[in-house]
């Protein structure tokens, strides 16, 4: 089962920040959070991970709250193509040749609607 | 730089019936993984390969078999094929760098699996 929670359905008008919100309260000290979307008829598409520390790429920011109970990604001016579904996993950095290594665990998402 | 590849595109199987599906991963990468995605759902783990052996496995039956070449392709098989395994196919490649795996997966577009 996916260990975090997510909305199942978000609207966001075009050309606003879009912020997208996942709760992983069981999340161990070596786990990271991933962001991943897939949008219709596509295969997944990787966004963004994060340890502890807040994180921003050419796509997103990653906000991690100090208990690393929940976080929030935030597309800061989305646009129509930005419609998908996101994933929030998080996962074990696994070490080579452990148990550990690889797996994604997908839950149900969150399905981003951006409007004109 | 060409990435994750799949092919078909699309398969129409009956019941009973035996497949085959294959990925060639992302130029530079050496692990692979296949996932399963029912409508509606988001994708579920079947396993995944690296160096040719398979390394961790979902809770997928014996009917679920694959194989990694030297090259670093995969295919995927599925033997006596219910109504049920009818699903989106995903294959991801990632790279294994050093002792950890914390790696984003590039997932490749699918095929899409119908079985009558």
């Amino acid at each position: 089962d996916a260990k975090t929670t997510q909305p199942p359905s978000m609207d966001c008008a075009e050309g606003r920040a879009a912020n997208l919100p996942c709760n992983h309260s069981t999340i161990s000290g070596n786990e990271y959070v991933y962001w991943y979307r897939q949008i219709h008829s596509q295969g997944p598409q990787y966004i963004i991970h994060g340890l502890k520390n807040n994180e921003t790429n050419e796509m997103a920011s990653l906000i991690i709250t100090e208990d690393r109970k929940s976080s929030t990604l935030i597309l800061p001016h989305a646009t129509l193509r930005d419609t998908a579904v996101y994933y929030c996993i998080v996962r074990v950095a696994g070490s080579h040749g452990s148990s550990n290594t690889g797996k994604l665990i997908f839950g149900q998402g969150t399905t981003l609607q951006v409007k004109p | 730089d060409a990435g994750v590849t799949q092919s078909p595109t699309h398969l129409i199987k009956t019941r009973g019936q035996q497949v085959t599906l294959r990925c060639s991963p992302k130029s530079g990468h050496d692990t692979v993984s296949w996932y399963q995605q029912a409508l509606g759902q988001g994708p579920q783990f079947i396993f995944q390969y690296y160096e040719e052996e398979e390394r961790q496995r979902g809770n997928f039956p014996d009917r679920f078999s694959g194989h990694q070449f030297p090259n670093y392709s995969s295919e995927l098989n599925v033997n006596a094929l219910l109504l049920g395994d009818s699903a989106l196919y995903l294959c991801a490649s990632s790279l294994e760098q050093g002792r950890m795996t914390y790696n984003e997966q590039f997932f490749g577009p699918g095929t899409r699996l119908t079985v009558l």
